[in-house]
């Protein structure tokens, strides 16, 4: 079956280091995505990661262990800015077809002073 | 800039009634998306259309259609609205891997 779990609920100082775990099981695996999204806002994107190993984006990283079905999106020098939800999504590899992408239910992260 | 529009950011509709969510695209992507968004369930797909007059089933289609009459123009029609489609609603169009979100319409349902 499909499954992929983050935590519900994390906080954090600001100025300090998040990481945000994502577990998956999936039929197939083509590719794991972060989005990050804001109370009343779309989804935005933040990163893809389809080979393991380490992605550095500014402040945000993602990490990705395709044998373990694990990711991890790490934001650094934590700003109030950064008060949002993300979203781990894990991209099917189905032969033929179209790719879907399957969501996790989101981390909220709250930063507080 | 990358921009998919929804028309209305609130509706109130009664049950029963004929739905009609709009999505828009300026970006000629081919691949447009219609998802609902609850709390502890993430998003799902409701229906996905990968050419004007395509469209395919997502995870969770039925009490839905979809309209694609034109490239930019995605429609998610609800037929009869029931309360239990009291939800938020977001539009997604794809770019190579990316899936690009509007901001969503959330449906009350009474």
């Amino acid at each position: 079956g499909q499954n992929i779990d983050q935590p519900t609920e994390m906080t954090a100082t600001e100025g300090a280091i998040v990481q945000i775990n994502c577990t998956y099981q999936t039929s197939g695996f083509n590719g794991l995505f972060w989005y990050q999204q804001h109370a009343g806002e779309a989804p935005t994107f933040l990163s893809y990661n389809v080979l393991d190993g380490l992605e550095e984006k500014g402040r945000f990283s993602s990490f990705l262990s395709r044998s373990k079905g694990y990711s991890y999106l790490l934001l650094k020098e934590l700003q109030m800015k950064d008060s949002a939800s993300y979203l781990c999504a894990v991209r099917e590899g189905i032969s033929g077809g179209y790719n879907k992408l399957i969501f996790g239910a989101g981390t909220r992260l709250a930063v507080h002073p | 800039d990358v921009k998919v529009t929804q028309s209305s950011r609130y509706l109130v509709k009664r049950t029963g009634e004929k739905v009609f969510l709009e999505c828009v695209q300026d970006m000629d992507h081919e691949n447009m998306f219609w998802y609902r968004q609850d709390p502890g369930l993430g998003l799902r797909l409701i229906y996905f259309s990968y050419d004007v007059k395509m469209k395919e089933k997502g995870d969770i289609p039925e009490g839905y259609s979809v309209s694609r009459e034109k490239k930019e123009r995605f429609s998610l029609i609800l037929e009869s609205a029931s309360t239990n489609q009291t939800s938020m609603y977001l539009c997604a169009s794809k770019q190579q891997n990316i899936q690009y979100f509007g901001a969503g319409t959330r449906l009350s349902v009474l």
